[in-house]
């Protein structure tokens, strides 16, 4: 069975600091893991993927996430925060080669800059 | 259009009553879910298409919620006798029948059950 757990449902940071959103997985297969943010009112948006390859991918909006297999985690970072990240972000976990191309995602983060 | 479209955006309706939600998925996308995502909480997986295939319908919190999806187009998830509980925004996304690709959402459909 799979599962995403997010650290920290809310997290605050100031403008121009650093951006640190945690998640960790559990997964049998090699996993396909996901980052999305969803704005107010707004479907997903996905902001980068890791699936098979280098384990530091970077996605759009200067963010990127490594991909560690030791700690089963896949952190999500910008190193300095906009006023305009102020969303909500999904991890998720996928594992097609173990037959399912179902997703499960966290509980979500929600991030707000502080001025 | 490029995107997973969803109508309405919108939905208020009376306890007991049935609603429709529909979805346009991206072209070609052989894939299809439907997701439940309550206020301030995740998304909850409702149901899989995927082509030609049995659906995954392993999601559906009971036996008042169905859908369906004709060939690789369109969805439509039923919720026949609505409840409070049922109200939340409902989420479409679409992805293309190939390993690691990322499922694209539409905007949702907000229901709420008076």
């Amino acid at each position: 069975a799979q599962s995403v757990t997010q650290l920290g449902s809310h997290v605050s940071v100031s403008e121009g600091a650093l951006v640190l959103l945690r998640c960790n997985y559990s997964s049998s297969v090699p996993p396909y893991l996901f980052w999305y943010v969803q704005y107010p009112n707004q479907g997903l948006q996905l902001l980068l993927k890791y699936t098979t390859g280098a384990t530091l991918v970077k996605g759009i909006n200067g963010f990127e996430a490594e991909f560690k297999k030791s700690e089963t985690s896949f952190h999500l970072t910008k190193p300095s925060a906009h006023m305009s990240d102020a969303a909500e972000y999904f991890c998720a976990v996928s594992s097609p080669t173990s037959g399912t191309y179902k997703y499960i995602f966290g509980t979500g983060t929600r991030l707000k800059v502080l001025a | 259009g490029a995107g997973v479209s969803q109508s309405p955006s919108n939905k208020v309706t009376e306890k007991g009553k049935d609603v429709e939600l529909r979805c346009d998925p991206i072209s070609g996308h052989t894939a299809l879910y439907w997701y439940r995502q309550r206020l301030g909480q995740g998304l909850e997986f409702l149901i899989y298409f995927q082509g030609n295939s049995a659906p995954d319908k392993s999601g559906l919190p009971s036996d008042r919620f169905s859908a369906e999806r004709t060939g690789e187009s369109v969805s439509t998830l039923t919720i026949q006798r609505t409840q409070q509980e049922d109200s939340a925004v409902y989420l479409c996304a679409s992805r293309r029948d190939s390993l690691g690709h990322e499922q694209y959402f539409g905007p949702g459909t907000r229901l709420t059950v008076t």
